[in-house]
Formats: structure tokens, sequence, C-alpha cells
């Protein structure tokens, strides 16, 4: 199965500033990567999907970027409403489905 | 409005079976795959099983294999996770989960949860 790691696992910032979350597969994913923001108590909500494209509904500030094994999720002007938990996900050909860890955006 | 709806969980002892339902509106049931995904209490998410459009393929996760089976009925616009065997790491809110229609698998729209817990 094709593992996920995410980077950091915690991380702690500023209303306005530029966030970046690193996700590394354990072998090439070409571009299948998926990116979900989780609040507590709610379902996951997709963001980025394909690597870079972004969801219907999700503000600009949000990116995505990267092929092969890395990829980046960035926030480019975190606003109060995006502290919360994120999440990578891989779907390459077939299940199964594997997703990062996890990385918890708090306020500083 | 896309909507998909999760029932059945509960307590369970552990050993003891529950099945989960899904009934989904607001779209065209029959034109994607479907899955299950979980999140153990203070923990991440952990994908479970898949069902393709017309149920001709399915995948479990190794943790579930030969215990879980997954369904649906495109007739009546739902999913189904029949659990078997349960154990204490079963316990978690699973979600029902929509891939999207184009192919590439992403996950865009989710349930609400319904916890399961297996405890004595």
């Amino acid at each position: 199965d094709i593992q996920m790691t995410q980077s950091p696992s915690f991380l702690s910032a500023s209303v306005g500033d530029r966030v970046t979350i690193t996700c590394r597969a354990s072998q090439s994913i070409s571009r299948y990567l998926n990116w979900y923001q989780q609040k507590p108590g709610k379902a996951p909500k997709l963001l980025i999907y394909v690597a870079s494209n972004l969801q219907s509904g999700v503000p600009s500030r949000f990116s995505g970027s990267g092929s092969g094994t890395d990829f980046t999720l960035t926030i480019s002007s975190l606003q109060p409403e995006d502290f919360a938990t994120y999440y990578c996900q891989q779907s390459y050909a077939t299940p199964p489905w594997t997703f990062g860890q996890g990385t918890k955006v708090e306020i500083k | 409005e896309v909507q998909l709806a999760e029932s059945g969980g509960g307590l369970v002892k552990p050993g003891g079976s529950l099945r989960l339902s899904c009934k989904i509106s607001g779209f065209t049931f029959r034109d994607h795959n479907m899955n299950w995904v979980r999140q153990a209490p203070g923990k991440g998410l952990e994908w479970v099983s898949s069902i393709t459009s017309s149920g001709s393929y399915i995948y479990y996760a190794d943790s579930v294999k030969g215990r879980f089976t997954i369904s649906r009925d495109n007739a009546k616009n739902s999913l189904y996770l029949q659990m078997n065997s349960l154990r204490a790491e079963d316990t978690a809110v699973y979600y029902c989960a929509r891939e999207g229609a184009y192919g590439d698998s992403e996950i865009d729209y989710w349930g609400q949860g319904t916890l399961v817990t297996v405890s004595s």
C-alpha cells in the first residue's frame, strides 16, 4: 500500500501568515493527490483535487502543487476560519486509498 | 443539493454485528463510486471500503477484510456497510463518502457520520 507522510503534524500560525503543509508519498502517484480540511465535530471538506485543482467554492487563498511523490498545500494568508486539521489523500490507480496523518493548524 | 445521510451506528459488544446505511439525494447515485471512511476518536482518517458505481468492483482495507461487506442498491439510492466480528478498534465515526464523477477518485462529498462504539 502507498504510505502518505505529512509534515508538520502541528503548526502554530497567526492570521495573515503564509502557511505551507507538505505531503510525501512512498511511491510515485503522478498528480493523484487531494487535500481536505476538517473542523472539530464536522466531516472533512475537499479543498484541492488532483494536486492543484481548486474545488468549487473554496477560497483562492488555498493552492496546491506537486507531482510524483512530493506535494504542497499553501494558504497564502491565513484567515480565522482556516484553523482546522488538514489531510492529504492519494487516489492513484485503485484502492486502497490512504490519508496522511493530518496537520493541525492552530492560532499562535 | 447533494446530501448523504448515514444511519445505523450505536453501541455493540465485541464480536457483534452492525449494519450501516447511507441514503443519498441530490445527485445520480449510479454515476458515482462510493466509499466508507472512518475516524477513531481523536485520530486521523482511515479509508475502509470502496464500491464502484455498478457494484462490479469492491475493495477493502486489510483491517476489515473478511469482516465487513460493502454493498449498494442503486434503485434505492443507498449504500450499506455490514460489519461483523466487531472489535474495540473498530470504534469510530463512519462516514459515507462520494467520489467525483470524472475518474480522479477524489472524495467530493461526505455525510455527517455515524458513531460506532464497540465495548462490553
